[in-house]
């Protein structure tokens, strides 16, 4: 019952280095997305997908790319890590119903010195 | 000026008590409004469910809404120090899977 998995859980990049955050998920969700969590500002949106081929920008996009291959699998990529992208960053995936609940990975802690 | 506002407390207080977190916002096109329980160095978990203006309980958990006021609480009845997590509120406007959040509040229920 592994419900969405992150991988790593912490990570630590030098400003301009690239690296990708693993998000997948075994509940056969359509609905993928990616959020980070600062202080203060709480959770924002990054990207999103309704499903494999589909994705769009959410709230926070720039310096992120995502693609969406498979139905499990939702990556999110740093093209170039700047200071500013040190943040917990957040996997969710939900069925594509009405009020169906977002369910949450456990973060990727990323540093960027 | 950010869509949802929240306290960010810390808010302490001891086991057995009434608590309330609060929400305002200022979209009225939200219509569907969700709390999150988060533990630490976990991710968020879904808690209460609710649309439009109303109560809606379920155990010792009470969610409020007032749109009128753009207003939005949770009520945690005898809380528990399991109940120590930071509770943020969430909304969205078509009962889809954009949904705005709150910053989170800090709760710590102490014995």
């Amino acid at each position: 019952n592994a419900g969405v998995t992150q991988t790593p859980k912490f990570q630590v990049l030098k400003t301009g280095q690239s690296m990708t955050l693993q998000c997948a998920q075994d509940m056969n969700h359509e609905y993928m997305s990616w959020y980070r969590q600062d202080p203060g500002m709480g959770l924002r949106l990054i990207h999103y997908s309704v499903g494999a081929g589909i994705t769009d920008q959410g709230e926070v996009p720039n310096g992120y790319n995502v693609s969406r291959s498979t139905t499990e699998d939702f990556p999110l990529r740093l093209l170039s890590a700047a200071p500013s992208q040190t943040s917990v960053y957040f996997c969710a995936s939900s069925q594509i119903i009405f009020n169906s609940p977002l369910h949450f990975g456990n973060g990727t802690r990323l540093t960027v010195t | 000026q950010k869509e949802v506002e929240q306290d960010p407390g810390p808010l302490s207080v001891p086991e057995g008590a009434i608590v309330s977190l609060n929400c305002t916002y200022s979209n009225s096109a939200f219509q569907y409004f969700m709390w999150y329980r988060q533990y630490s160095r976990k991710g968020p978990e879904l808690l209460m469910y609710t649309y439009s203006s109303g109560n809606k309980e379920d155990g010792r958990f009470t969610a409020q809404v007032d749109k009128s006021s753009k207003y939005i609480s949770l009520f945690i009845r005898d809380s528990q120090p399991s109940d120590s997590a930071t509770y943020l509120c969430a909304m969205t406007a078509g009962g889809g899977n954009k949904l705005t959040f709150g910053t989170g509040t800090q709760l710590k229920v102490e014995l």
